[in-house]
């Protein structure tokens, strides 16, 4: 069926970096976008970076300075997020989520949320 | 950066009542070339990833129950809950696509009152 499953929990000590995968499955890897966006404990959504799984283009949010890195394995059907240099606001649920119009729309089909821990 | 402004923060309606939930863009995120509005809604229930209700400001996702409706264009948008329901407690927010980054609104909590 169609869907995005993402990567396992992680714990992570500040100073270190984590990345998370983010395999799509049941449609054309290729043929749409995703958007990394993460939820820290009791917070909304922030939106994080956005990558075109066809020719790889990428947009980053600016309130990450440079920490994170989205890439895209097509052959294996998934993306990867990156971010270095954690500290402990970085702890979140990290979601991958795919968009709805090619590369243009809205995100219909979202991973289950990867929980990622910083802590010493 | 188009900053998402939701109204209000949470939100107390009584069972069958409507609830209303209000949206406005720091700037126009209307495409002028097609007239489309890249604006979408989400529902989130705690433990869950996000879950598109509506796209292009009013087009409701297959599957949505039809009490969900989507308003506006431009900077002011509105989601309404014609009727509410039990299982529509949970925290809603809209989100840009016009252009990156794809910002989200704070959210709004909707309780049951």
């Amino acid at each position: 069926q169609v869907q995005l499953v993402q990567s396992g929990a992680e714990v992570k000590n500040p100073g270190a970096s984590v990345k998370i995968s983010c395999k799509a499955s049941g449609y054309t890897f290729t043929s749409y976008a995703i958007q990394w966006a993460r939820q820290a404990p009791g917070q909304g959504l922030e939106w994080m970076g956005w990558i075109n799984a066809g020719n790889g283009n990428t947009r980053y949010s600016q309130n990450f300075q440079g920490r994170v890195t989205i890439t895209r394995d097509s052959s294996a059907s998934t993306a990867y997020m990156e971010l270095t240099s954690l500290r402990s606001e970085d702890t979140a649920v990290y979601y991958c989520a795919r968009d709805n119009n090619g590369g243009n729309g809205a995100y219909n089909l979202w991973g289950q949320g990867t929980r990622v821990t910083v802590s010493s | 950066d188009i900053v998402m402004t939701q109204s209000p923060h949470s939100l107390s309606v009584s069972l069958g009542e409507r609830a209303t939930i209000n949206c406005k863009s720091s700037q126009s995120v209307l495409y002028t070339s097609n007239n489309w509005n890249y604006l979408c809604w989400y529902q989130q229930k705690p433990g869950q990833p996000p879950k598109l209700l509506i796209s292009w400001a009013s087009t409701r996702e297959s599957g949505v129950p039809d009490r969900f409706s989507g308003s506006g264009s431009g900077t002011d948008f509105t989601l309404t809950i014609s009727s509410l329901q039990v299982e529509d407690v949970a925290v809603y927010y809209c989100q840009q696509y016009y252009t990156t980054p794809h910002t989200f609104g704070q959210g709004t909590k909707l309780e049951i009152k």
